[in-house]
């Protein structure tokens, strides 16, 4: 099935505090999962990304943890900013050229 | 800026109306695509050209027709639209791993 079902619909965390979204999928045949940040008038911009080969995968503040046999991946916001309140979505991808979406995240981070 | 450019960044058109919105990719990528963002819902893709050829077209109704002229062009043309097409349309391109969006055009139908 060609859908990604995504948790929360938004989240508020304080200011230092950590950030978890997750996203579960049914197809196997998906091999490659980004997640993207997209903030108000802009378009959604490339985050951090994982092949289901991978356990985790780490950039900076942001950590990816995927669970093959489970079918779910999360993203970890550790420290997380005002800066980093926006839009988050998971993606997977199939037949090499088409990516669909999760409903998103709206993360908001206080100070 | 990600090298995706899309015109108009705003429309606003009656249902009557045939209008056009264009995208266009500076990174020498050879897939684009059109999805649609409306609130409350996951981003639809709705077609993807690879090569200039179509390869995807998500039972997408055709008042929505699609254009590709070469690698580096896309349009989406429109006409006899609903409310519910309201939406921001957002174009990409990519190189199969990495997907670059353009800013979107927010369409309101009257």
């Amino acid at each position: 099935q060609q859908q990604v079902k995504q948790s929360p619909q938004s989240l508020i965390v304080q200011k230092g505090g950590i950030s978890i979204i997750n996203c579960a999928y049914e197809n196997t045949a998906f091999d490659y999962f980004p997640w993207y940040q997209q903030f108000p008038g802009k378009g959604p911009a490339l985050l951090i990304a994982i092949r289901p080969d991978v356990s985790e995968k780490k950039e900076g503040r942001f950590t990816i943890s995927f669970n093959k046999s489970a079918k779910q991946f999360s993203l970890h916001i550790m420290d997380s900013q005002p800066g980093d309140s926006a839009t988050y979505f998971c993606a997977a991808r199939y037949n090499t050229d088409k990516l669909i979406f999760g409903t998103g995240t709206r993360l908001q981070v206080f100070p | 800026e990600t090298g995706v450019t899309q015109t108009p960044r705003h429309l606003v058109m009656g249902m009557t109306n045939k209008k056009s919105l264009k995208c266009e990719q500076h990174l020498g990528h050879n897939a684009m695509y059109w999805y649609k963002q409306s609130a409350k819902k996951p981003l639809e893709l709705m077609f993807v050209y690879n090569f200039k050829e179509q390869t995807e077209n998500n039972s997408v109704p055709s008042r929505f027709s699609p254009e590709c002229p070469n690698s580096s062009h896309l349009f989406l043309h429109l006409h006899t639209l609903q409310p519910e097409d309201s939406a921001l349309y957002l174009c990409a391109s990519s190189s199969g791993v990495r997907w670059f969006f353009g800013p979107g055009t927010r369409l309101t139908v009257l």
